[in-house]
């Protein structure tokens, strides 16, 4: 069963900031948190992750609260092509015993033109 | 570079037929390999992942069975498919965790997937 909880679906107007939320109340001190965005009929694509700081890459930011059980994914400038699910995942890093993401089912964001 | 690929793209079979998905990785050794399924309207759901040649664990107890026969390649199978095989197969890598920190992010580098359809 997965360890994230995420709204099943979220609106955006094109050209605004995406705010997608993540509970993740009984994340471990090792467990990294992920996030990850399916196009319809694509294999996911990784977007960002971090342990406890605050993460930005080219792609969007990645906003974690002190205590760790919840994180935001901000995509700075929603654009038509950002219309995807995005999974929220937690996980320690490989080298920890077995390595493997599961996917819950995510949250479909649709962008409004 | 790394790359993954996967075969074929489509296919349709009938009920109790063979299948064999295959799944190749380039550019990186001793990859962690993984079989994931996407049924239509639902989520990801692991089937099988591989830490090494003849390594396999499965998530889901079914009809389908993996092997590694070689490092970088990562096959799925079935002697006889059902109605719900049908779906969306994904092959993914990662690192095995004892590469350079920097690289070691944890990130699965999907391939374009299989969709199969049983009749």
């Amino acid at each position: 069963d997965a360890k994230t909880t995420q709204p099943p679906s979220m609106d955006c107007a094109e050209g605004r900031a995406a705010n997608l939320p993540c509970n993740h109340s009984t994340i471990s001190g090792n467990e990294y948190v992920y996030w990850y965005r399916q196009i319809h009929s694509q294999g996911p694509q990784y977007i960002i992750h971090g342990l406890k700081n605050n993460e930005t890459n080219e792609m969007a930011s990645l906003i974690i609260t002190e205590d760790r059980k919840s994180s935001t994914l901000i995509l700075p400038h929603a654009t038509l092509r950002d219309t995807a699910v995005y999974y929220c995942i937690v996980s320690p890093l490989p080298g920890a015993g077995s390595y493997q993401l599961t996917f819950g089912k995510g949250t479909k964001l649709s962008v409004i033109p | 570079s790394q790359t993954i690929h996967q075969w074929p793209a489509t296919l349709v079979q009938p009920v109790g037929s063979p299948l064999s998905l295959e799944c190749t990785v380039e550019g990186t050794s001793n990859p962690n390999l993984y079989w994931y399924r996407q049924a239509a309207g639902r989520g990801l759901q692991l089937l099988f992942y591989s830490v090494g040649i003849g390594q396999i664990s499965s998530e889901v107890p079914q009809n389908l069975s993996a092997s590694r026969p070689q490092d970088r390649q990562f096959i799925l199978s079935s002697k006889k498919l059902l109605l719900s095989d049908s779906g969306f197969y994904l092959c993914a890598w990662s690192s095995d965790g004892t590469g350079l920190r920097h690289l070691n992010t944890g990130e699965l580098f999907f391939g374009e997937g299989s969709r199969l359809t049983v009749l």
